[in-house]
């Protein structure tokens, strides 16, 4: 069975920074790129970043560009992202998910629970 | 960027209903669309990809077509299961979101 479990959310300042964590289980997981989607309280859905599965290749979404940092440990199948200089509009749910298929910009077949940031002062 | 804009944000049906959500991207993205749903508290889940393939143990009810920049979803006979928030999700260049259809009760 494919788990996704993420973990590392909480309350930060603007300014400052948090390092997410997705522990992955149940699937070849260097075979799959991983990605990162947000979701503002209340609001829709907004894909982050992603890491190709042989962790070559990174992509973000402008609105991180520079300031987060996607990273995977396939040793133990895990997944990370790293946030500097947060802001308050990086508030939101961060899901970790999986890639359906082999390429990296694929849908998402499997979601974690999500992982709750809060920026405020 | 790619935008994506579906219609409408919210619809009020009955259970039994035919049910169409549209997206449109704001430029062409071959077949390379998503629809998931999302129930409140919960994770989206993946229906449809490809435009119309539909995801292993999704219900037949749920199709899709479409491609280029105009894609539909329909709920052929809606069931109280069904209400929820639908997004589609174009994975062509990068990945973006539609903003979300609010399926009701009517």
């Amino acid at each position: 069975e494919v788990q996704l479990v993420e973990s590392g959310g909480g309350v930060v300042q603007p300014g400052g920074s948090l390092r997410l964590s997705c522990a992955a289980s149940g699937f070849t997981f260097d075979d799959y790129a991983m990605h990162w989607v947000r979701q503002a309280p209340g609001k829709g859905l907004e894909w982050v970043s992603l890491v190709s599965g042989d962790a070559t290749n990174t992509f973000y979404a402008d609105s991180v560009k520079g300031r987060f940092t996607i990273s995977r440990d396939d040793s133990k199948t895990s997944l990370y992202l790293q946030m500097n200089s947060l802001r308050t509009e990086d508030t939101a749910l961060y899901y970790c998910a999986k890639s359906h298929d082999y390429g990296d910009f694929e849908p998402n077949d499997y979601w974690g629970q999500g992982t709750l940031v809060t920026v405020s002062s | 960027d790619i935008q994506m804009t579906q219609s409408p944000s919210t619809l009020s049906a009955s259970v039994g209903d035919r049910v169409t959500i549209t997206c449109r991207a704001s430029q062409s993205i071959s077949s390379w669309l998503a629809w998931y749903q999302q129930k409140p508290g919960k994770a989206p889940n993946l229906l449809i990809y490809k435009a119309s393939t539909l995801e292993s143990g999704v219900p037949s009810r749920f199709s899709g077509s479409g491609s280029g920049t105009e894609f539909t979803l329909t709920i052929s006979s809606l069931q109280p299961d069904d209400f929820a928030t639908y997004f589609c999700q174009q994975y062509n260049t990068f990945s973006t979101f539609g903003q979300g259809t609010k399926v009701e009760i009517k």
